[in-house]
């Protein structure tokens, strides 16, 4: 089963930022928390992970709390085409770990 | 090419049939996953290859379903006398460092009529 827990919709405007949460309260000390979206019809893509810190890259920002039991997934600027399924994985950092996916949350930002 | 290319991406085959998916993934990467997804689902894993080590199969859901990695590129996933809970897309994804993602095919969406 999938460890964490999210949302299963959302709304954003166009032009705000959208700010998807996700809560992996039993997450271990050797998991990082992995962001992948999925847009209607296309394969997973691959957004951002991290362990403890703060990470940003040119498609989002993962904000993760202190205790690493929640983190948010930053998307500063929403266009439309940021309309998508976003899933948030823990998963050991170890080749041999498989993601363990969830339902995810359904992001619709509208114009 | 430049991503994981899968073929074909759409195939409807009455029940009983035996049917081959093909995963072209990205020049150099050593993994190469199968996952599934049915209708509105999360992704569920069914085999994975790691360059030269033995695949781990432990997600195939029957003995009906078999895959191969020839060569450390091209994979083939079989699935033999095909019933109609098999319907789904049938997605590939390749790495080079699982641990820093994964690159996705856009699947084979797979009907079993």
């Amino acid at each position: 089963d999938a460890k964490t827990t999210q949302p299963p919709s959302m709304d954003c405007a166009e032009g705000r930022a959208a700010n998807l949460p996700c809560n992996h309260s039993t997450i271990s000390g050797n998991e990082y928390v992995y962001w992948y979206r999925q847009i209607h019809s296309q394969g997973p893509q691959y957004i951002i992970h991290g362990l403890k810190n703060n990470e940003t890259n040119e498609m989002a920002s993962l904000i993760i709390t202190e205790d690493r039991k929640s983190s948010t997934l930053i998307l500063p600027h929403a266009t439309l085409r940021d309309t998508a399924v976003y899933y948030c994985i823990v998963r050991p950092w170890d080749s041999n770990y498989q993601l363990i996916w969830g339902a995810g949350t359904k992001l619709i930002i509208k114009p | 090419g430049a991503g994981v290319s899968q073929s074909p991406s759409n195939k409807v085959t009455e029940k009983g049939k035996d049917v081959e998916l093909r995963c072209d993934p990205i020049s150099g990467h050593t993994a190469l996953y199968w996952y599934r997804q049915s209708l509105g689902q999360g992704l569920e894993f069914l085999i994975y290859f790691q360059g030269n080590s033995a695949p781990d199969k432990s997600g195939l859901p029957s003995d009906r379903f078999s895959a191969e990695r020839t060569g450390g590129s091209v994979s083939t996933l079989t699935i033999q006398r095909t019933q109609q809970e098999d319907s789904a897309v049938y997605l590939c994804a390749s790495s080079l460092d699982p641990n820093y993602g994964y690159t996705f095919g856009s699947g084979t969406r797979l009907t079993v009529v």
